[in-house]
């Protein structure tokens, strides 16, 4: 399968620690994006980078979040500090510039 | 505030009726139009897409869409829904200028055998 693929599937936390989700793109796109996705909601972007440039961030990605894309392939998001209204999935997409966005299967985040 | 609406929030067909769900936004401007479906258990998937040309788009398994520019509608059809159509659908959109979608609340189709 050469989709994008998230891990881990689920992360159950206690409140206050921190996590790291992974996510890898479809190998040749450039744009990778994040969304985070509440129950009876549709998914909200959080931020997206162009190979390795973070080029925006939603009002949505507080201080606790960070986001990475090292070498413009794979990209990790973090979130420190966990509290209860961080629980949520999280979806990564990616694309070609200004194409169509593919999304991988999430992280269901809960924080306890 | 800018959005996109998606009024219907749960819809519930028999096997052969026809669907239409609709889809509102509040975008100025040029814009990119999506529907995605995520049928249970799995990941967002695409539909169909709409960038510009003819107005009327078809997509995977049989699903249309039309753009009306004048209504900011792009409502989603098909002509006789199966079982296997029992999924949750997002209406998206990408307004000029901007680079991430932007995502309706979702309408949950159920299809009864």
């Amino acid at each position: 399968d050469t989709g994008v693929s998230q891990n881990p599937r689920h992360k159950i936390t206690k409140r206050g620690q921190n996590v790291t989700f992974r996510c890898d793109p479809i190998s040749e796109h450039n744009r990778l994006y994040w969304y985070r996705q509440t129950l009876g909601q549709g998914p909200e972007f959080l931020t997206y980078f162009q190979n390795e440039a973070q080029l925006e961030k939603s009002r949505l990605l507080s201080d606790r979040f960070s986001a990475e894309r090292p070498k413009g392939s794979f990209s990790t998001l973090e979130i420190q500090r966990t509290e209860q209204g961080d629980s949520a999935m999280y979806l990564c997409a990616s694309s070609l510039i200004h194409d169509t966005q593919y999304f991988g299967p999430g992280t269901r985040l809960t924080v306890l | 505030a800018q959005s996109v609406s998606q009024h219907n929030h749960h819809v519930i067909l028999s096997e052969a009726a026809s669907l239409e769900l609709g889809c509102n936004y509040s975008y100025g401007g040029t814009v990119n139009l999506f529907w995605y479906v995520q049928y249970p258990g799995q990941h967002l998937q695409l539909l169909l897409k709409y960038f510009s040309g003819d107005p009327l788009v078809k997509g995977i398994k049989g699903f249309e869409a039309e753009f009306i520019k004048s209504k900011f509608s792009f409502n989603l059809r098909k002509p006789s829904v199966q079982w296997s159509d029992t999924a949750e659908y997002f209406c998206a959109v990408i307004p000029t200028g901007a680079n991430n979608l932007f995502f309706g609340t979702g309408t949950r189709l159920t299809v009864i055998p």
